[in-house]
């Protein structure tokens, strides 16, 4: 199956600062994801976007399947924005492979 | 529209016991998935279910099972719980199984 990577494994911002975060995956995907989770374990859908680019506010993705890398861009952050945020990735066998997560952390 | 439910919210079980998580996924949504996130291998996939059928299954032993009623409604089963067994167990409901998938609050269960 497909290996999902993501990177940095931990971020520390200053509130008001921009960041990146790059999920790497193995093979083509059907489908790829990004979520957050909540401290309480909640996964809270970010974007859904195998390809192309799609922006939500402060946050913005961009998929280059042909590549096999996801960015996701959060700018102005605030100290709302900390958690982990997880990529996700569909196999053709329509598995949905997580990466290990990025634990950001944004100060006030 | 509700979103994706899952009952209990936590659950305290010893070595040994069977357990039996519940999933109800959002209105007209058929497939369900099943997901275990440990501290030390992260979120691993179980198996999905789509039209009360198991399409995919993940590494997990026998006593991890599930199953899935004509409403979309699915349950897990965990028997002869191990101690490793302690995670929090994520269900996620979209169309199709390769399309958005959107999650459920989780079940955080506790093995002692």
């Amino acid at each position: 199956g497909i290996q999902v990577e993501q990177s940095p494994p931990d971020l520390i911002l200053q509130e008001g600062a921009n960041s990146t975060l790059r999920c790497n995956f193995s093979d083509s995907v059907n489908n790829l994801q990004w979520f957050h989770q909540n401290p309480w374990g909640q996964l809270i859908n970010l974007f859904y976007i195998p390809s192309g680019t799609k922006q939500n506010g402060r946050l913005s993705a961009t998929t280059v399947a042909t590549e096999r890398y996801s960015l996701l861009y959060i700018s102005s952050s605030q100290t709302t924005d900390s958690g982990v945020y997880f990529c996700a990735a569909v196999d053709y066998g329509q598995n949905f492979v997580f990466g290990p997560g990025t634990r950001l952390s944004v100060l006030p | 529209k509700a979103g994706v439910t899952q009952t209990p919210r936590y659950l305290i079980k010893t070595r040994g016991q069977q357990v039996t998580l519940s999933c109800s996924p959002i209105s007209g949504h058929r497939s369900v998935s099943w997901y275990q996130q440990t501290p030390g291998q992260g979120l691993q996939f179980l198996f999905e279910y789509f039209s009360e059928t198991q399409r995919n299954k993940g590494n997990f032993p026998g006593r991890f099972s599930g199953r899935q009623f004509s409403n979309s409604r699915s349950e897990m089963n965990v028997s002869t719980l191990e101690l490793g067994d302690s995670a929090l167990y994520l269900c996620a409901s979209s169309l199709v199984g390769a399309n958005e998938q959107f999650f459920g609050p989780g079940t955080r269960l506790t093995v002692l």
